[in-house]
């Protein structure tokens, strides 16, 4: 079962940013927390992942709390095609997928 | 680079026949791992191969199996194909390490009849 607490779904409008919350509070410490989103019926795609610091890539900026138990997904100007399930996941050897939480970016 | 790619995109079986889906991994990547995607059970790991090893395994029955080639291409049976079977299919690539990042192809939809 996913160890992986998120909203099941979230609003966003175009252009601003989206804030995706997630819950992980028996990650281990040598674990990492990795987001992934899948568009309807496309394969999942690797957003980005992270230990304790901070991340930041061309697609979104992750931001991990101090004690791990819990991290934000930032997409910084959401567009439409932002529209998908985000999953959160603790580790990868495999990946846990829970059910996400549905963005709506709305026009 | 290629992405991982999966053959056929979309198939159809009765019950009882039997499946064999591909995936060509990234080049490079040592590592297939094989996912499942239903309504109701969301995506669930079915198993991963590195280097033609079977190294992890999800809770599947034995209908299900693989195996990986030495040019780390993998392919999956499903056999007694049920209509429960009926899913997307993902598999996964990576260079195989710990915590090396999985990039999936587009997926094989199969529908059981």
């Amino acid at each position: 079962d996913a160890k992986t607490t998120q909203p099941p779904s979230m609003d966003c409008a175009e252009g601003r940013a989206a804030n995706l919350p997630c819950n992980h509070s028996t990650i281990s410490g040598n674990e990492y927390v990795y987001w992934y989103r899948q568009i309807h019926s496309q394969g999942p795609q690797y957003i980005i992942h992270g230990l304790k610091n901070n991340e930041t890539n061309e697609m979104a900026s992750l931001i991990i709390t101090e004690d791990r138990k819990s991290s934000t997904l930032i997409l910084p100007h959401a567009t439409l095609r932002d529209t998908a399930v985000y999953y959160c996941i603790e580790g990868n050897t495999p990946l846990v997928f829970g059910k996400g939480t549905r963005l709506s970016v709305i026009a | 680079k290629a992405g991982v790619t999966q053959t056929p995109r979309y198939l159809i079986k009765t019950r009882g026949q039997q499946v064999t889906l591909s995936c060509s991994p990234i080049s490079g990547h040592r590592s297939v791992s094989w996912y499942q995607q239903t309504p109701g059970q969301g995506l669930q790991f079915l198993f991963e191969y590195f280097s033609e090893t079977q190294r992890n395994k999800g809770n599947f029955p034995g209908r299900f199996s693989g195996r990986q080639f030495s040019n780390s291409r993998s392919e999956m049976n499903v056999s007694t194909l049920e209509l429960g079977d009926s899913a997307l299919y993902l598999c996964a690539s990576s260079l195989g390490g710990v915590e090396e990042t999985q990039y999936f192809g587009p997926g094989t939809r199969l529908l059981v009849l």
